[in-house]
């Protein structure tokens, strides 16, 4: 079982240039949510989707924009990176619809905004 | 914001030690859980307690929940050089989102 899966692991963008997290789950969950993570900042929700065809705003959406595109995939985008977005992006999945159960995360992707 | 905090932020110990570590939230919570990330790779799951519940067991992890001081412990027996990690609480407040704080490194030197 691969569990929760992202891609790139790495990526340098631009100042102004646009990327495309993408993330899959094969465990059938219902719940997706993307993270970011800083230094010294814990993990801080951006987006995430309670079922399939919903998603919704966490604590720091500006910047970003996300597609549910079906039961196992979410991703996430940046229109026009900028250096504030140089971080370390976590997909993670649950089963629970409602109530924020066990969360099965991804090796995350590494973004570095020049 | 209804981050959790982790104290202390950092700790070191010997291996066959126990770690204990600390977790405070500001408002009711549903459950709250920990989490363990190991150096460069994703966060696991360690474990969950309920609003409801007041310790848990799992192996050499104990956690313990006091929902009227609002925290919330997790111990590691018998500590061991593969348990070095950092160690996240999160909480459930409102329903379908966690919120994480922000970490306690944990230091196992054999």
């Amino acid at each position: 079982n691969a569990g929760v899966t992202q891609t790139p692991k790495f990526q340098v963008l631009k100042t102004g240039q646009s990327m495309t997290l993408q993330c899959a789950q094969d465990m059938n969950h219902n719940s997706m949510y993307w993270y970011r993570q800083d230094p010294g900042m814990g993990l801080r929700l951006i987006y995430y989707s309670a079922s399939e065809g919903t998603t919704d705003k966490g604590e720091v959406p500006n910047g970003y924009n996300v597609s549910r595109l079906n039961k196992r995939e979410f991703s996430l985008r940046l229109e026009s990176a900028a250096p504030s977005q140089t971080s370390v992006y976590f997909c993670a999945s649950s089963e629970r619809v409602q109530g924020a159960g066990e969360l099965f995360f991804g090796e995350g992707s590494r973004l570095t905004v020049l | 914001s209804q981050q959790g905090e982790e104290d202390p932020q950092a700790l070191s110990i010997q291996e066959g030690e126990n770690a204990t570590m600390n977790c405070s939230y500001k408002t009711s919570i549903n459950n709250l859980q920990w989490y363990r990330q190991n150096s460069g790779r994703g966060l696991v799951h360690l474990i969950l307690i309920r609003s409801n519940e007041r310790e848990k067991h799992s192996g050499r992890l104990r956690v313990t929940l006091d929902t009227s001081k609002k925290s919330s412990s997790l111990l590691i027996t018998a500590s061991r050089a593969a348990d070095t990690a950092s160690y996240f609480c999160a909480t459930d407040y409102a329903g379908n989102m966690l919120t994480f704080g922000g970490g306690t490194r944990l230091m196992v030197k054999p």
